[in-house]
């Protein structure tokens, strides 16, 4: 089972807010990770959106508008990337990642679709 | 500008070798950890490796310890990929990234490395 399970799309309307999911794979506590969200569109680079472990220990990069933010969900084990009013830019791949044992860990990807 | 410039890639026969080279500009390279990472055509990233500054601590993915070697010279602003006994499943484009503590904040355009036969 991975380390980190990302549902593989998502779909939602211009204007809405959209919820994606990165579930820990069970024996490891969301809460005691950093949880790191990047946005790949597509032909482009990754790009680094936030880090996120708790309210008082987060980041946002450099430039990402505040409808991006991150949360955790701790009664499924995951981090959350929230996205507020969409709009058809934000449509792109999104990733998750972690440090886990001595390694950095991408989740396989959510494509978000805004239609 | 703050750039950097993967090379190196290619089509290499399964159990060949490859070294990947990455040239850094416009930012004090070597006080970054530096990272690489891979995307295989219309998959996900894949973290590949990881150094410090000094050179003194790696870290790699298990799927590539033990055939992979990461390095750097601080010197020339460059770091590298040293890539042994290739298979099949490494084909994919090589990003080299700044690493700040996780957050991959600079990515070079990347490398394709074709392994087959």
């Amino acid at each position: 089972q991975p380390v980190l399970t990302q549902p593989t799309s998502l779909s939602a309307s211009p204007g809405a807010s959209a919820r994606l999911t990165c579930t820990l794979r069970s024996g490891i506590n969301v809460e005691t990770y950093k949880i790191y969200w990047y946005q790949q569109k597509p032909g482009s680079l990754p790009r680094y959106l936030l880090k996120y472990k708790s309210d008082s220990d987060n980041q946002q990069g450099s430039g990402v508008p505040s409808r991006f933010s991150g949360s955790k969900d701790a009664s499924t084990n995951a981090g959350l990337l929230l996205i507020s009013g969409l709009q058809s830019e934000d449509e792109a791949d999104y990733y998750c990642s972690t440090w886990y044992s001595s390694t950095w860990v991408f989740g396989g990807g959510t494509k978000l679709t805004v239609l | 500008e703050v750039n950097l410039v993967e090379a190196g890639g290619g089509l290499v026969q399964p159990g060949g070798s490859l070294r990947l080279s990455c040239s850094a500009s416009g930012f004090t390279f070597s006080t970054y950890w530096m990272a690489w990472v891979r995307q295989a055509p219309g998959k996900g990233l894949e973290w590949v490796a990881n150094i410090k500054q000094d050179g003194s601590d790696k870290n790699y993915v298990d799927s590539v310890k033990g055939r992979f070697t990461i390095s750097r010279d601080n010197a020339r602003n460059s770091l590298f990929l040293q890539m042994n006994s290739l298979r099949a499943d490494d084909t994919a484009v090589y990003h080299c990234a700044r690493d700040v503590g996780g957050n991959l904040d600079l990515w070079g355009q990347g490398t394709l490395v074709i392994v087959s036969s």
